[in-house]
């Protein structure tokens, strides 16, 4: 199984800040035949599904905000949130989809200071 | 726009069987996507459970295989997940998803709002 790793757990951050959270995969998830890399980062509120906020890590799915980024290559990959809202308070998740058994990381908790 | 909702037991005994139900609307459960179960057990983070495509095709968790049924059923277009010898460690919020397709990106892009499962007698 691909373990993914998330850093940090938790973070308070101020309205307006930039976010980063960070995210590691046991091996490569790069698709040779096309280049991407399979990687997501989901944002979940409590009492809420999961929404997709990124896909091929750094494809902003359609209707979210462009504060939210993703970069990243080769094992090691971030989200970031350029500038803080209060609606941003929620857990962030990074998933593989690369090889099954998907799987996702540990999750990262998102508190305003 | 795609809208998947589970339904079932909210409640099962220790030793007992699963079951939840899936049901799509919005979209055919025909189309070229795979559809998947997810579930979260309370204060942990999300585990994938496995998959199914519209042929019957599947693919699961080696850590719940021994366990674990997903199937389709076209006609209804809903799919199905069925979860054996549970205990108190399967009480989870379930979810049903649709993965989208690798080549158009890929990521688990629709989901249902969840149901609460608990084990228990």
């Amino acid at each position: 199984d691909i373990v993914m790793t998330q850093s940090p757990d938790s973070l308070a951050m101020s309205l307006g800040e930039r976010a980063t959270i960070n995210c590691k995969s046991s091996q490569s998830v790069l698709y040779s035949s096309n280049n991407k890399h399979y990687l997501a980062w989901y944002q979940h509120k409590p009492g809420q599904p999961p929404k997709l906020l990124i896909y091929w890590a750094s494809t902003r799915e359609s209707g979210v905000p462009d504060r939210f980024s993703g970069s990243g290559s080769g094992t090691d990959f971030t989200l970031t949130i350029s500038s803080l809202q209060a609606e941003d308070v929620a857990v962030y998740y990074c998933q593989q989809y690369y090889s099954t058994p998907y799987t996702f990381g540990q999750g990262t908790k998102l508190e305003i200071k | 726009q795609v809208q998947l909702q589970e339904s079932g037991p909210g409640l099962v005994k220790p030793s007992g069987t699963l079951s939840l139900t899936c049901a799509v609307s919005g979209g055919s459960i025909s189309n070229d996507n795979w559809w998947t179960w997810i579930r979260q057990p309370p204060g942990k983070g999300l585990a994938w459970i496995g998959e199914i495509y519209h042929t019957g095709n599947t693919h699961y968790n080696p850590s719940l295989k021994s366990r674990v049924t997903i199937s389709v059923d076209k006609p209804k277009n809903q799919f199905s997940l069925n979860l054996t010898s549970v205990t108190a460690a399967d009480t989870a919020v379930y979810y049903c998803v649709r993965i989208r397709l690798r080549a158009t990106g890929g990521g688990f892009d629709s989901w249902g709002q969840g149901t609460l499962v608990t084990v228990s007698s």
